[in-house]
């Protein structure tokens, strides 16, 4: 079985599309992430949440909206698409070790 | 704002040899380290962290900390052709930081057969 899974793996779409992006983790954690892996292979935190609640919220436009419906889910939810949003995005979980464990990643293209 | 920097590579080794991967990072009140391996279209995993100053050893590679000069660095022994990937490092500040890392860019590894 699949520790965390993400769905789509990939999303083409045009700019100004709202689309969504699943994540789903069967470890039992309490805290979950979004990163944004650019092109560069910089991967950089967007949101954290724990048991539900949000507890890190980097700079991130408030055209993403994070939604976790319970601690084994964390959606990610983009409005009106820009180019620059093109990336891979990981959600990750960790359950209080040392050890964050990644999605396999969506990759997004915004055309 | 916190920072870790990475020379970004490509760094190649022959087979066999000792890669040798730097990390240096900001902020003075970072607790914990991590170096994380992602190979190509694929997710990072983690392989290594350490928390104080010296060597961790695992296998074939050892982490090394100094905290005063705030640099890590990552050494591969007996490099494999299975070991190039991109090598993230990345660390986790003290109190109410969670358990947020920030990472480098990243170093991408070749090992040449």
């Amino acid at each position: 079985d699949t520790a965390v899974s993400q769905t789509p793996k990939y999303l083409v779409t045009q700019m100004g599309n709202d689309k969504s992006i699943k994540c789903e983790q069967n470890l039992g954690h309490d805290t979950m992430y979004w990163y944004k892996q650019d092109s560069k292979k910089f991967l950089k935190i967007m949101f954290s949440y724990n048991n539900k609640e949000l507890i890190i919220n980097e700079t991130v436009p408030n055209r993403f909206s994070p939604k976790s419906p319970d601690k084994a889910h964390l959606n990610l939810h983009i409005n009106s698409l820009e180019l620059g949003d093109s990336a891979v995005y990981f959600c990750a979980t960790t359950g209080g070790g040392e050890t964050q464990y990644f999605g396999p990643g969506t990759r997004l293209l915004v055309l | 704002q916190k920072e870790v920097e990475q020379n970004s590579g490509p760094l190649s080794v022959p087979e066999g040899a000792i890669a040798s991967l730097n990390c240096t990072y900001s902020d003075r009140g970072s607790q914990s380290f991590f170096w994380y391996r992602q190979y190509s279209g694929k997710s990072p995993e983690l392989i290594m962290f350490i928390y104080s100053n010296g060597d961790k050893e695992d296998g074939r590679f050892t982490a090394q900390l100094n905290k005063a000069s705030q640099y890590v660095s990552l050494l591969i022994r007996d490099s494999q052709p299975s070991d190039s990937a991109t090598y993230l490092c990345a660390v986790r500040g003290g109190g109410g930081s969670a358990r947020q890392l920030t990472f480098g860019s990243g170093t991408q590894l070749t090992v040449l057969p």
